[in-house]
C-alpha cells in the first residue's frame, strides 16, 4: 500500500485567486489521479497526472482551470484557479501501483471559496 | 452521465445482521471494481475489489459478488458491525487505464 499526504487539509480562499494543493505518495508510483467531490456527490475524476508530460483530463476539466503537475514518481500538484464559489468542494489526490491494482487516496484538502 | 450507481443513498443495519450495498454500472468496458469506505473528513479507504474473471471474492467479513450479465455487483458485510459505519462507494475501471469511476455512495448506519 501507498501511503498519501495532501496539503493543505483544508483552505477558504477569496474568489478570483488560485489555490495549489500537492501530494505527496511515499513510493514510486505509476499512477496519479485528481478527484474532486462536491457536497452530497461522488468523486468525480478530473484528471490522470501523467509522469513527464501534460495531464489527461476528464470531459468538462481543462488544463486552463485545473492546472497539474507531475515532475516525478512520487508528487503531483493540481491548481484551482481564478476560483469561484462553485469550486468549493473537496480535492483528491490518488495514486495507483498499475493496472487493475487498488487505487489509494490522500485524506483530501476541503476548500471553501468565498 | 454517471456510469456507476449507487440507487441507495443509506442504509440501516442491526449490528450482528448482514449488511448489503449495491453497485450498478453502465460500460461493458469496466473490467476491474473496487469498494471503498469513507469516513467523514478523512479519503476513501480501499476495502475489497474483483476482476473481471471472477464472480466473488471474499475477505473476513466482507464478500463481493460480481454478476456481469446484469452489470451488478454488491458487497456482502457479516456479520456487520458498529465500526462499519461509514460511506461505501463502488468503483469500476477499464483494461484501457486505471481511472477509477465512483459511485454516489451509501451511508452505511450499524445500530448497536
Amino acid at each position: 500500500s501507498a501511503v498519501i499526504s495532501q496539503k493543505p487539509s483544508r483552505d477558504i480562499c477569496q474568489r478570483g485567486t488560485s489555490l495549489t494543493i500537492q501530494c505527496q505518495v511515499d513510493s514510486q508510483v505509476t499512477m496519479m489521479f485528481w478527484y474532486r467531490q462536491q457536497p452530497g456527490q461522488s468523486l468525480t475524476l478530473i484528471a490522470t497526472a501523467n509522469q513527464g508530460s501534460e495531464a489527461t483530463y476528464e470531459s468538462g476539466f481543462v488544463i486552463d482551470k485545473f492546472p497539474i503537475s507531475r515532475p516525478n514518481l512520487t508528487f503531483s500538484t493540481l491548481t484551482v484557479s481564478n476560483m469561484s464559489p462553485e469550486d468549493s468542494s473537496i480535492y483528491l489526490c490518488s495514486a495507483a501501483g498499475g493496472l487493475n491494482t487498488e487505487a489509494f487516496f490522500g485524506q483530501g484538502t476541503r476548500l471553501t471559496v468565498v | 452521465d454517471q456510469q456507476v450507481k449507487q440507487n441507495s443513498p443509506s442504509l440501516r443495519v442491526q449490528e450482528g445482521r448482514i449488511s448489503i450495498l449495491n453497485c450498478d454500472y453502465t460500460n461493458s468496458m469496466f473490467d476491474y471494481f473496487l469498494w471503498y469506505k469513507k469516513y467523514p473528513a478523512e479519503g476513501p479507504t480501499f476495502l475489497i475489489s474483483i476482476s473481471s474473471i471472477k464472480d466473488k471474492n471474499e475477505d473476513g467479513r466482507f464478500t463481493v459478488f460480481l454478476n456481469k450479465s446484469a452489470k451488478h455487483l454488491s458487497l456482502h458485510i457479516v456479520p456487520s458491525q458498529p465500526g462499519d459505519s461509514a460511506v461505501y462507494f463502488c468503483a469500476a475501471s477499464g483494461h484501457t487505464g486505471n481511472q477509477f469511476y465512483f459511485g454516489t455512495g451509501t451511508s452505511l448506519t450499524v445500530i448497536p
